[in-house]
């Protein structure tokens, strides 16, 4: 089974402090995802990256950015976390570089964020 | 851009009844997948059921099938014979290398 794992199930900072957030896949999956989950808005994508290094923007970058030095490990970066980031946050892989419409994505648990 | 709707925020069934979760999409492709996922209380979001565009027989997994009509962008997950354990959030999603979620129904099953 795809093992996909997040650093914290629970984070609390404060304001103006860089947050770091760990994503890591045992299965040798090309994709991965960040998202972050809000109440009656489903989803939404932060960044995604398809290689080692490569990153490209979701629909709400901003405030965030990634990095990816190994395949199977994809961080989150607040560099400086405000309260409206507080959030669900889920990271996600999936396998296929190219016909990536079949792919499922599997997701971890999930780090709940909040900023005070 | 590619969007979902889930128009039920919230749903409930009673054990052993049948429910059934909506979902639009809006899309100029024709080619693409659909998914439902389901988010159970504090675990991991798991895939419950996949349907390519191109087939017009619709998926079924065990108690969960879906009714896709393709010319109405519509894509419904039907849950027989409900359980407990199938209280969760369930998000429909379109993936055409891009994937796009709605906002999720929460399921209540009463006992």
């Amino acid at each position: 089974d795809v093992k996909v794992t997040q650093s914290s199930r629970y984070l609390v900072k404060r304001t103006g402090e860089k947050v770091f957030l760990e994503c890591v896949q045992d299965m040798d999956h090309e994709n991965m995802f960040w998202y972050r989950q809000d109440p009656g808005l489903g989803l939404r994508l932060i960044y995604f990256s398809y290689d080692v290094k490569m990153k490209e923007k979701g629909d709400i970058p901003e405030g965030y950015s990634v990095s990816r030095e190994k395949k199977e490990r994809f961080s989150l970066i607040l560099e400086s976390a405000s309260t409206n980031q507080t959030s669900m946050y889920l990271c996600a892989s999936s396998l296929f570089r190219t016909g990536a419409r079949y792919n499922e994505q599997f997701f971890g648990p999930g780090t709940r964020l909040t900023v005070l | 851009a590619q969007t979902v709707t889930q128009s039920q925020p919230e749903m409930s069934v009673q054990e052993a009844e049948t429910v059934t979760l909506s979902c639009t999409y809006d899309t100029s492709e024709s080619d693409y997948y659909l998914f439902w996922y389901k988010q159970p209380p504090s675990r991991q979001m798991i895939l419950v059921i996949r349907q390519e565009a191109y087939k017009q027989q619709n998926a079924t997994e065990n108690r969960f099938s879906v009714n896709f009509q393709k010319a109405a962008k519509s894509f419904s997950l039907k849950i027989s014979d409900s359980q407990l354990g199938d209280a969760a959030m369930y998000f429909c999603a379109y993936n055409n290398n891009d994937m796009r979620f709605g906002a999720g129904t929460r399921l209540t099953v009463k006992p």
